[in-house]
């Protein structure tokens, strides 16, 4: 059982490119969430899914995209990268019924992506 | 918008001793109330949670403590060690899918 598996674990992108950060989950887990964390912040939501085919934007949503095609993963897209989005990504997943999310989340270990 | 402040940024103690850290929330909405650990190079990981309908959790030497009516929410970490050294964050939650973190406290346990 490995949890939340994200891919790649470091990156360095030039201004402009574009790159996927991929996530899967295999505990079933219906909710899943991307968070971008910087130094000395807190985590800012940035995109989650509450199942298959269903994607919503959180907080920070500018600049990236996901898709929700399984259950199992949720890939995040940055289209053209941009210095601001230097950060480390953390993916997420919980268990959630009845529309509520009030349950731990899971958390892979993070890709930290360098914007140049 | 919803808030939550986290105090101390950085707390430093000696092993055995006691350690707090302290969460304050805007949102009265909010109903959930979990804590993470984040090691070097690692994601953040559960270490206790408390729901709004208890006002106490203890688990071995971690306790987390809710004033609704205040909406403050604390961890205590008793009998610190060393491997009890990492970033802690306080977190809360409305019900919805919008899980609000504190900026984190940075532990270290000194031996």
């Amino acid at each position: 059982n490995a949890g939340v598996t994200q891919t790649p674990k470091f990156r360095i992108l030039k201004i402009g490119q574009s790159m996927t950060l991929q996530c899967t989950q295999d505990m079933n887990h219906n909710y899943m969430y991307w968070y971008r964390q910087d130094p000395g912040m807190g985590l800012k939501l940035i995109y989650y899914s509450v199942g298959a085919g269903i994607t919503d934007k959180g907080e920070v949503p500018n600049g990236y995209n996901v898709s929700r095609s399984t259950t199992e993963d949720f890939p995040l897209r940055l289209e053209l990268a941009a210095p601001s989005q230097t950060s480390v990504y953390f993916c997420a997943s919980s268990h959630g019924t009845g529309g509520s999310s009030n349950q731990p989340q899971h958390f892979g270990d993070g890709t930290r992506l360098s914007i140049l | 918008g919803e808030n939550v402040e986290q105090h101390p940024s950085t707390l430093s103690v000696q092993e055995g001793d006691s350690a707090v850290i302290k969460c304050t929330y805007s949102d009265s909405a909010s109903n959930y109330f979990p804590w993470y650990k984040q090691e070097l190079g690692k994601g953040p990981q559960l270490i206790i949670d408390i729901r709004s309908n208890v006002g106490e959790k203890k688990d071995q030497r971690i306790a987390v403590t809710l004033n609704k009516t205040a909406k403050h929410f604390s961890l205590h970490i008793t009998e610190t060690q060393p491997e009890d050294s990492a970033v802690y964050f306080c977190a809360a939650s409305t019900g919805g899918f919008k899980t609000i973190f504190g900026a984190g406290t940075r532990l270290f346990v000194k031996a």
